[in-house]
């Protein structure tokens, strides 16, 4: 199976700053990864596909890179309304892989 | 709309069965494949099993391999997952979630609420 590893595991962040969050895969998986958003007491929200393409009526502050072994989900001037967990996924080979998922806070 | 509305869930012995049942709404059913994912309490996301438009091509996480069944009725709309021989570690919220391209792209656009399956003596 392939293995997701996110880093870190929580950021806590001001309004306005840029976030980062790192996702690695076991082995290479090209550009099959995906970036999923979890508000609390809400079912997941896909924001990137192919690593680096932005679903239909994400804001633009989200960006996606990468390919091979290592991603990075990008949230360019933090929002309030981006408390959230945020998980990658590869999209590869079965089973699905999920990463543990980055807790997002606002400081 | 796309709607994706889960039901069958509850608290169950170990050792017992119970089936998820997903209502899809809004866009042609029988068109895409579809996925089950769960989440245990507190807990990360897990992809469960996935089935084709027709039906006749399915995968499963080896954790539930031999104990749960996917299925689906196209002409009613609905996504099953029928589990059995359930353990305490299956307890989970279980979504149901579509796959957006004919081919099966392996990720998820749509998502239903979750059903919370728990299983406790």
């Amino acid at each position: 199976d392939i293995q997701m590893t996110q880093s870190p595991s929580s950021v806590s962040a001001s309004v306005g700053d840029r976030v980062t969050i790192t996702c690695r895969a076991s082995q290479g998986i090209a550009s099959w990864l995906v970036w999923y958003q979890q508000k609390p007491g809400e079912a997941p929200n896909l924001l990137i596909y192919a690593a680096s393409r932005l679903q239909s009526g994400v804001p633009s502050r989200f960006s996606g890179s990468g390919s091979g072994t290592d991603f990075t989900l990008t949230i360019n001037s933090l929002q309030p309304e981006d408390l959230a967990t945020y998980y990658c996924q590869q999209t590869n080979t079965f089973p699905l892989t999920f990463g543990g998922g980055t807790k997002v806070e606002i400081k | 709309e796309v709607q994706l509305v889960e039901s069958g869930g509850g608290l169950v012995q170990p050792g017992g069965s119970l089936r998820l049942s997903c209502a899809a709404s809004g866009f042609t059913f029988s068109s895409y494949w579809m996925t089950w994912v769960r989440q245990a309490p507190g807990k990360g996301l897990e992809w469960v099993a996935n089935i084709k438009q027709e039906g006749n091509e399915k995968y499963y996480v080896a954790s539930v391999k031999g104990r749960f069944t996917i299925s689906r009725d196209n002409a009613k709309n609905l996504l099953y997952l029928e589990m059995d021989s359930l353990r305490p570690e299956d307890t989970a919220l279980y979504y149901c979630a579509r796959d957006p391209s004919e081919w099966g792209s392996n990720f998820f656009d749509y998502w239903g609420q979750g059903i919370l399956v728990t299983v406790s003596s």
